[in-house]
């Protein structure tokens, strides 16, 4: 079956732009996140959906971060005014039950958007 | 918070063994992950730990000591298609998955 899906795959921005990236969680998974990953470093998150519910936005960097999943299915990461700083990996994970509900539910993770800021 | 300290780089000779430590400060939490990343893919899991102690899949084993405040990864039979990052994470009491560094392993023939 089909995993979770990201597009674009690359974008480039010029800095002061507004950028939307997409994410297509696996069908019928309640639970998604959104991590942002620098060079050589781990996965940070960044937000959490449970559903059309955003349940945790504590790790978004600034105001200038926004995330929506108006349907519970598909998620979008908007960001705005980009600086270089934003320049990074941004990943999408998606797991089948809620995230609080005390199982070790594993994420499975899209390959990701790769964010230059110019 | 957590801190996860991994090692930066291992290089292995193909057939061999590699253990790749992962240790971290918490107060508390639900279980330890660890994930694989190839360059420029998603990372895909390998295994996780909730109690202390060796979790064995394969080629793959992950080790568990709480009161030690540490983890390891061993990967036996190296295959050249095991040069990647290794990611652990730690999922925290409020369920937050909080990843380490990575650990590059380089396979060589």
């Amino acid at each position: 079956g089909a995993g979770v899906s990201q597009s674009p795959r690359y974008k480039v921005a010029k800095r002061g732009q507004d950028v939307a990236l997409r994410c297509d969680p696996i069908s019928g998974h309640v639970s998604l996140f959104w991590y942002q990953q620098a060079l050589g470093q781990g996965p940070e998150f960044l937000t959490y959906f449970q559903n059309e519910a955003q349940l945790d936005k504590s790790g978004l960097p600034s105001d200038r971060f926004f995330a929506e999943r108006p349907e519970g299915s598909v998620s979008t990461l908007k960001i705005q005014r980009t600086q270089q700083e934003d320049s990074a990996v941004y990943l999408c994970a998606s797991s089948l039950t809620p995230w609080t509900s005390g199982g070790l539910d594993e994420q499975f993770f899209g390959p990701g958007t790769r964010l230059t800021v110019l | 918070g957590q801190n996860i300290d991994q090692p930066t780089e291992m290089t292995a000779t193909e057939g061999a063994i590699v253990q790749i430590n992962c240790t971290y400060q918490t107060s508390g939490f639900n279980g330890l992950f660890w994930y694989q990343q190839h360059a420029g893919e998603a990372p895909t899991f390998l295994s996780y730990n909730v109690l202390d102690g060796l979790e064995e899949k394969g080629r793959f084993s992950s080790f568990l000591s709480r009161s030690k405040g540490y983890s390891y990864l061993l990967l036996k039979e190296l295959q050249m298609k095991d040069s990647a990052s290794y990611l652990c994470a730690l999922l925290s009491n409020d369920y937050k998955l909080s990843f380490g560094a990575g650990t590059t392993v380089t396979v060589r023939a």
